[in-house]
């Protein structure tokens, strides 16, 4: 049984670019989290998505970020513009049922803004 | 504001002996606690958890122990081993939802 997959493991964009993060859930898995880790500190949580719905959005920008988790495929956190505070370590997380006791945590994206 | 806080950034120990880890939170309505262990290049990986109803919870090597009053908690691994080297973060959720947040995190060094 497959973890939770994130792709690329590393990405490397200059200001201004988009960035597109995927994750995969694991198997049997309906529900995504994506956190932010900053250099030096724990990890941060951006939002919650179950199929084709976005739960909770409280810990994402105001602007530039976006997230999805469409019905067929991995969810994508999409950042426009970006600038060199974007540079963080993303994880996703999934679990089968909502809940704080049940998140397994992918590899990780990390981005680097040149 | 950091509501889950992890004051110690190390914290080195000799193979054999106890580790504890420790963790303070702010937020009363967190009523679930978790700790993840963590290597460099690598997603957190889930050790054992706690909640509210409870004081205690052991797995194996590992024990957490809740202070509510207190709003304190810590992880005791013992005997500890060079193994467990790694990053450790604490974190706390609220059962009514699903985020989690973390504290920074306290790197733990078990020498041979």
């Amino acid at each position: 049984n497959a973890g939770v997959m994130q792709n690329p493991r590393h990405l490397v964009r200059r200001r201004g670019q988009e960035a597109r993060l995927r994750c995969s859930p694991m198997k049997g898995h309906s529900h995504v989290y994506w956190y932010r880790q900053l250099p030096e500190e724990g990890l941060k949580f951006m939002v919650y998505l179950q199929k084709e719905n976005i739960i909770d959005e409280s810990g994402m920008p105001k602007e530039r970020f976006s997230a999805e988790f469409p019905k067929e495929g991995p969810s994508i956190l999409r950042i426009q513009q970006v600038v060199r505070g974007d540079s963080a370590a993303y994880f996703c997380a999934s679990s089968p049922i909502r809940g704080p006791d049940t998140q397994y945590f992918g590899p990780g994206t990390r981005l680097t803004v040149l | 504001d950091q509501q889950v806080k992890q004051n110690s950034p190390s914290l080195s120990v000799q193979e054999g002996r106890i580790s504890i880890l420790n963790c303070d939170y702010t937020n009363s309505m967190f009523d679930y606690f978790l700790w993840y262990k963590k290597y460099p290049a690598e997603g957190p990986t889930f050790l054992i958890s706690i909640s509210s109803i409870k004081d205690k919870n052991e797995d194996g090597r590992f024990t957490v122990f809740l202070n509510k009053s207190a709003k304190h908690l810590s992880l005791h691994i013992v005997p500890s081993q060079p193994g467990d080297s790694a990053v450790y973060f604490c974190a706390a959720g609220e059962s009514t939802n699903s985020k989690l947040t973390f504290g920074k995190g306290i790197t733990l060094s078990v020498r041979p």
